[in-house]
């Protein structure tokens, strides 16, 4: 079974920007989640989606948003970047039912978002 | 803010040694679960130890879970130089979002 797939792995972007990064789950896995990780706040919940719907978010501003297509493929937007968006984004599937939490997360390798 | 906060930041040991680290957290919680990342790379689950349950063993990884006094630990045995690595405990809070703490970072020296 492949992995949970991200791209792109590395980029770019100056402030004010915005930048979309894509995240393909384990095949059968209907829920993503998103994960910020900067060394000083850790890692950081921004939102989980569950057949195409929002589940949970995080405690982040409007300018994070995210989608889940039909096909369980999950994107996320940072619209107006800032300096401090600088960050490893990781995206995680499981296999978790409608019901709640099951089981483990898979992790893929993450999109370090440098901006500059 | 983080549930899950583990003990030490960092530790340095000898391979061959023992690691033990510590996590603890504050609400109710269905499942804690422990990952460990390689630097820059994405996060690898360990293992995964449920509310109704004391202890659980997983190759040379031992997992304690109290659930009086809300807190886990980790033993990593016979410790090798390709455990290097940051380890995170994370708190499955019935149906809400995973919790991870800040991680422990652990360096085996050869």
């Amino acid at each position: 079974k492949a992995g949970v797939t991200q791209t792109p792995r590395y980029l770019i972007k100056t402030r004010g920007q915005q930048v979309t990064l894509s995240c393909s789950p384990i095949s059968g896995h209907r829920s993503v989640s998103w994960y910020q990780q900067t060394p000083g706040q850790g890692l950081q919940f921004l939102f989980e989606y569950f057949s195409e719907t929002q589940r949970n978010k995080g405690n982040f501003p409007g300018r994070f948003s995210g989608r889940q297509f039909s096909n369980s493929r999950s994107e996320m937007n940072v619209s107006t970047l800032e300096l401090g968006d600088s960050a490893l984004y990781l995206c995680a599937s499981s296999p978790r039912s409608s019901g709640g939490n099951t089981g483990e997360l898979f992790f893929g390798e993450g999109s370090r978002l440098t901006v500059l | 803010s983080q549930q899950g906060e583990e003990d030490p930041q960092a530790l340095s040991i000898q391979e061959g040694e023992n690691a033990t680290m510590n996590c603890s957290y504050k609400t109710s919680i269905n499942n804690l679960q422990w990952y460990r990342q390689n630097s820059g790379r994405g996060l690898v689950h360990l293992i995964l130890i449920r509310s109704n349950e004391r202890e659980k063993h997983s190759g040379r990884l031992r997992v304690t879970l109290d659930t009086s006094k809300k807190s886990s630990s980790l033993l990593i045995t016979a410790s090798r130089a390709a455990d290097t690595a940051s380890y995170f405990c994370a708190t499955d809070n019935y149906g809400q979002n995973f919790v991870f703490g800040p991680g422990t970072r652990l360096s085996v020296l050869p």
